[in-house]
């Protein structure tokens, strides 16, 4: 099992309507995540960060569920420059650095 | 302004040929990583450095190797041992604790 599993898509997602989608992890004692978007053959941009009571910036939500080990990205009046794949990164804290584990991507595509 | 800066952006490498990428960072971050991305892939850690002239292997180091002479410079060399480097590489930066990375924006590598 990977330590890190996300749905790979593609969600394919109309103008305007919302989406989200989650990341699993499989170690429970994860301290920190984060949400990154990459466009096509770009390197990856850190989106926003998950905090433990959830997170909003604009029209994009996430969420962390320590119980079921998932974080999730909503995204609301989805745009056309929404599409793109989007990262979970997690953070497994086992010295002053912290292990970061990547999930491969979800790939969200916005139609008109 | 502060940021991660890799060269170049496009490199062809010729059959049993070394080649050299470049990774710069001005964030004066203490950890500096590099990852390789493969077409629909996910990012797999190639090495990783914490501090000045001390590195890790990742988990696909085979072919590679980097050093860490300069905080701000930590570049990789793809030997001719590296039998399928056509990929994206991509050298990320941290500070400690449970900060996220920030990336460059990366090198394409192909094969003569």
């Amino acid at each position: 099992r990977k330590e890190v599993e996300q749905d790979p898509g593609p969600f394919n997602v109309p103008e305007g309507a919302t989406v989200a989608f989650n990341c699993t992890y499989s170690n429970s004692a994860s301290q920190s995540f984060f949400w990154y978007r990459q466009d096509c053959r770009k390197e990856p941009k850190l989106l926003m960060s998950v905090y433990s009571s959830g997170n909003e910036d604009g029209r994009f939500t996430a969420q962390l569920n320590r119980a079921s080990q998932y974080i999730s990205l909503l995204i609301r009046d989805s745009k056309l420059s929404d599409s793109a794949t989007y990262l979970c990164v997690v953070i497994l804290t086992t010295d002053s650095w912290g292990k970061l584990q990547f999930g491969a991507g979800t790939q969200v595509v916005v139609t008109p | 302004d502060g940021g991660i800066t890799q060269s170049p952006k496009y490199l062809f490498r010729k059959e049993g040929q070394n080649v050299t990428l470049s990774c710069e960072q001005n964030l004066n971050h203490d950890a500096m990583y590099w990852y390789r991305q493969d077409p629909g892939q996910g990012l797999r850690l190639i090495y990783y450095s914490q501090i000045v002239n001390d590195f890790q292997k990742g988990d696909i180091a085979e072919g590679y190797s980097v050093s860490r002479e300069k905080k701000e410079s930590f570049p990789l060399t793809v030997t001719s041992a590296q039998k399928n480097p056509t990929a994206f590489y991509l050298c990320a930066s941290k500070d400690r604790g449970n900060q996220p990375q920030h990336f460059g924006d990366g090198t394409r590598l192909s094969i003569l």
